[in-house]
């Protein structure tokens, strides 16, 4: 099956720093989703993004949706030690198929 | 409290023995999905539903069922089970064709021996 390529596959950073991760594909997406997910939990959606060049905040959250269609990248800004998690991202093809691809997962874990 | 629920959240069982991993959802969702993740390989799609009786195959089908006979319910059925299905498995479902949010379950795990 297909998978997105997410990068970094894990990363160490201090408390207060700022974070960014990103996915890429070679296919064409209509919506890009991005998820954290805890230890024994679901993912829980962070933020869902529908529009090429879509520019989207939830707090200390931001994410963009790639002009190109075959991007997206989430940053963090100022970590907390509760940012400590799984980010990864999803991508919904469009017209006529409701499948979604999903990245591998950036592992984050913040030293306080 | 809107929500997901998936059962058991932790199972394990031998090879060959039928089992059913059950999914429900209290929103009203039309779409319904599940997923397995395994180490290194993120979430794949097993099955998918886009409503009652509609039901189509994702990227990891063999080895699974599924089946959607109300909006509300989509179980995933493993009628032979192999080790190669020990994995940790979400219900996922979304409102409708407009929008791309999916909500997740909070997980089965589960171990074939």
């Amino acid at each position: 099956g297909q998978q997105l390529n997410q990068s970094p596959q894990s990363m160490f950073i201090q408390e207060g720093e700022d974070v960014s991760m990103n996915c890429t594909s070679s296919s064409i997406f209509n919506t890009w989703l991005w998820y954290k997910q805890d230890p024994g939990e679901g993912p829980v959606l962070l933020i869902a993004l529908y529009k090429a060049g879509e520019l989207t905040s939830n707090g200390r959250l931001t994410a963009q949706f790639g002009i190109t269609r075959k991007d997206s990248f989430l940053n963090i800004s100022a970590s907390i030690p509760s940012d400590v998690g799984i980010y990864f991202c999803a991508g919904k093809f469009t017209s006529g198929t409701y499948k979604y691809i999903f990245g591998t997962g950036t592992r984050l874990k913040v030293l306080a | 409290e809107a929500q997901v629920t998936q059962n058991p959240r932790y199972l394990i069982t031998v090879t060959g023995k039928k089992l059913t991993v059950t999914c429900s959802q209290n929103m009203n969702h039309e779409y319904m999905s599940w997923y397995r993740q395994d180490p290194g390989l993120g979430l794949r799609q097993i099955y998918y539903s886009m409503n009652v009786e509609v039901t189509d195959k994702g990227d990891v089908p063999e080895g699974y069922k599924v089946s959607r006979k109300e909006k509300r319910n989509f179980p995933l059925i493993l009628e032979s089970p192999s080790p190669n299905q020990t994995s940790l498995y979400f219900c996922a479902s979304r409102k409708g064709q407009n929008t791309g949010e999916l909500f997740f379950g909070e997980g089965s795990r589960l171990t074939v021996l």
